[in-house]
């Protein structure tokens, strides 16, 4: 059974960085049959997909946040991470980690879905 | 980007009851369209992908449907525990896009 679980801290404040570690349990963040995948949603708000990143270190980017946003894979320590500079409070949110997978194109995103979910860490920038 | 529209936003419905719901993209996106359950406080859990497979474990009242640009995820017999909202989303091109969102709320 899969389990997704995020860390990082729930306060933040205005221009720092943000950091999250996706722990990944139950599966393999080396298996080349999936994507790991960081989405977020602001309190009371809908989804918004981060990124994705595959095992190989093959990153996708949300254009709305590419010019702030890294995504790493530890394949050896079965972790994936999330990192957002310059955070204000418009990122305040709930930040979900997720697996990614099911397409019937081997190796890419077209036709997949998110099948496996963290239970979210709501993180917080204030001032 | 691709947009997906979502409707209604919000949906009040009776135990027992029939519902659907509307997803539609701004571009044709095949059928690379998935449908989400959220409950408050939780993840979003995965309903159907491909338009109208039903992910392991999804009781069979729900279904989707649809292809191209509209799409429709329909609940037959509504069961209390079915009240929440639901997200669509595509996999058609990145930026992976989620509509709106559909609140569906006991009458």
């Amino acid at each position: 059974q899969l389990h997704l679980q995020e860390s990082g801290p729930g306060l933040m404040k205005p221009s720092e960085t943000l950091s999250l570690i996706c722990t990944v349990s139950g599966g393999s963040t080396s298996d080349s049959r999936y994507f790991w995948a960081w989405i977020r949603q602001p309190p009371g708000k809908g989804l918004e997909w981060i990124g994705t990143i595959y095992y190989s270190g093959v990153s996708y980017y949300n254009p709305s946040l590419k010019s702030r946003v890294t995504l790493l894979v530890d394949t050896a320590k079965n972790y994936f991470s999330l990192k957002l500079n310059s955070v204000t409070a418009a990122d305040t949110a709930v930040y979900y980690c997720a697996r990614f997978g099911g397409s019937p194109h081997f190796g890419e995103l077209l036709g997949g879905y998110f099948d496996s979910w963290g239970q979210g860490t709501l993180v917080t920038v204030s001032s | 980007d691709i947009h997906l529209t979502q409707s209604p936003s919000s949906l009040s419905a009776s135990v027992g009851d029939r519902v659907t719901i509307t997803c539609r993209a701004s571009q044709i996106i095949s059928r690379y369209l998935n449908w989400y359950q959220q409950k408050p406080g939780r993840a979003p859990k995965l309903l159907v992908y491909a338009a109208s497979t039903l992910q392991s474990g999804v009781p069979s009242r729900f279904s989707g449907s649809g292809s191209g640009t509209d799409f429709t995820l329909t609940i037959t017999s509504l069961q209390p525990e079915d009240f929440a909202t639901y997200y669509c989303q595509h996999s058609y091109s990145t930026p992976d896009t989620f509509g709106g969102g559909t609140k569906l709320e006991i009458k």
